[in-house]
């Protein structure tokens, strides 16, 4: 079974508004990740945070990673119509070394 | 830099027919990775590579192999083709495992194939 899952399925946004989206993951982990689809392209890696860290900042994102409550939200500020994709978060298993991917939310920015 | 090259970007075959899909990376990349990506499942590892000659089994590994004999290719085979199998394959590479040795993936640009 998968180890991620993205909430919400699918968010629709005006430009310049913020998009959160959360994924929840299941057994303990070293790193988690998020990456960007663009339609019919293959995934962009946008950040990696580890286990050890609370938050961290590239540019207009924003992550967050709770690991007693086993979740992560990316946040991106001051959305834009290019922020248009899918986004999928990824997590190890703590004893593996592979990452897992979730469904991913849909995100659709309004010009 | 061509980065992660995927071929052929689209394929057709009919049921039982067999094929190898093509990933390769000039990167000097240590891992490399096969996903299939289907609507509604997000994506799923097949099979995973930690280094030359070394591969191990993902999730989905029943009906595809794979070989790593040297670092830069990484081949999937189809052996014998199922409608199941019609989905969109991303292949990966990262020069370790990430977060120890680099900050992520980097993704081809997939193959999508129909099973028919």
């Amino acid at each position: 079974s998968q180890q991620g899952e993205e909430d919400p399925q699918a968010l629709s946004i005006q430009e310049g508004e913020n998009a959160t989206m959360n994924c929840s993951y299941k057994t303990s982990i070293n790193n988690l990740q998020w990456y960007r689809q663009n339609s019919g392209r293959g995934l962009v890696h946008l950040i990696l945070i580890r286990s050890n860290e609370r938050e961290k900042h590239s540019g207009r994102l924003r992550v967050t990673l709770d690991t007693s409550k086993k979740s992560s939200s990316l946040l991106i500020t001051a959305s834009r119509a290019a922020d248009t994709a899918s986004y999928f978060c990824a997590t190890d298993v703590r004893a593996g070394n592979q990452f897992y991917f979730g469904t991913g939310t849909s995100l659709t920015v309004i010009p | 830099n061509a980065g992660v090259t995927q071929t052929p970007k689209f394929q057709v075959l009919k049921t039982g027919q067999s094929m190898t899909l093509q990933c390769a990376q000039d990167m000097n990349h240590e891992y490399m990775s096969w996903y299939r990506q289907d609507p509604g499942m997000g994506l799923r590892l097949i099979h995973y590579s930690v280094g030359a000659g070394i591969t191990d089994q993902g999730e989905v590994p029943n009906g595809y192999n794979v070989s790593r004999s040297t670092t830069e290719d990484f081949p999937l085979r189809l052996l014998s083709a199922a409608p199941s199998q019609t989905s969109v394959y991303f292949c990966a590479s990262s020069l370790g495992m990430p977060g120890l040795k680099s900050g992520g993936y980097t993704f081809g640009s997939g193959t999508r194939l129909t099973v028919v």
